[in-house]
């Protein structure tokens, strides 16, 4: 059984570039939620996805949007990048019935110039 | 809205101490409370859960009482180990809000030996 994996481990942009990450799930797992965790602060939910529709969003502005594929697999695009979004982007993957069991990727670190 | 509130840190501890970290929350609903720890570098590992009232969620030595009363879910171990290092988050899943985690903003443990 494979864990969660996430893609790139680091990146670098520019303030106003756009950004995708991607996130391939669990094995057997149907929902995807996506988090953001600043330096030295909790994870903050962006939005989760299940059966290929958003089923679930926090309180991001509308250029973080998602995708999730016929594979469960995910991305997070991220439009117009500030400084601000600089941060450990998480993934995490669970079962529909059980999302409250949720196993997290290892991250991406984006760091906006 | 619903809300984690954690000790704030960092918690530096000699080994094979005792350990608490205080945790209570806010939440419109009947809350699943969680428990993750994160290592240097790694992504987030769910250390253990409560899903009702007066449940005790334990894992590797660690537990937390779900109080209802005092809405809390305070993280204790009766003798922490060097490998215990790392950063705890405690958080929240509601169904009210469509099973979104809330977290708190994390507490640094460093162990020496």
């Amino acid at each position: 059984e494979t864990g969660v994996t996430q893609s790139p481990t680091h990146l670098i942009k520019t303030r106003g570039q756009q950004v995708t990450l991607r996130c391939s799930s669990q094995s057997g797992h149907n929902t995807v939620s996506w988090y953001q965790q600043a330096l030295g602060q909790g994870p903050q939910f962006i939005f989760q996805y299940y059966r290929e529709e958003e089923n679930g969003r926090g309180n991001f502005p509308p250029r973080f949007s998602g995708l999730q594929f016929p594979n469960y697999s995910s991305e997070l695009n991220v439009n117009a990048l500030e400084l601000d979004d600089s941060a450990l982007y998480l993934c995490a993957s669970s079962l529909a019935d059980t999302t409250y069991e949720q196993y997290f990727g290892p991250g991406t670190r984006l760091t906006v110039t | 809205g619903d809300s984690v509130t954690q000790m704030e840190g960092p918690v530096t501890l000699s080994e094979e101490a005792f350990l608490t970290i205080n945790c209570t929350y806010t939440a419109t609903g009947y809350p699943s409370l969680f428990w993750y720890v994160q290592y240097p570098g790694e992504g987030l590992q769910l250390l253990l859960k409560a899903t009702k009232a007066d449940d005790k969620g334990s894992n590797k030595g660690f537990e937390a009482t779900y109080r209802k009363e005092t809405t809390s879910f305070h993280l204790e171990k009766g003798s922490v180990q060097v490998s215990d290092s790392a950063v705890y988050f405690c958080a929240l899943s509601d169904w009210n809000t469509g099973n979104q985690f809330y977290f708190g903003t994390g507490t640094s443990l460093t162990v020496i030996p």
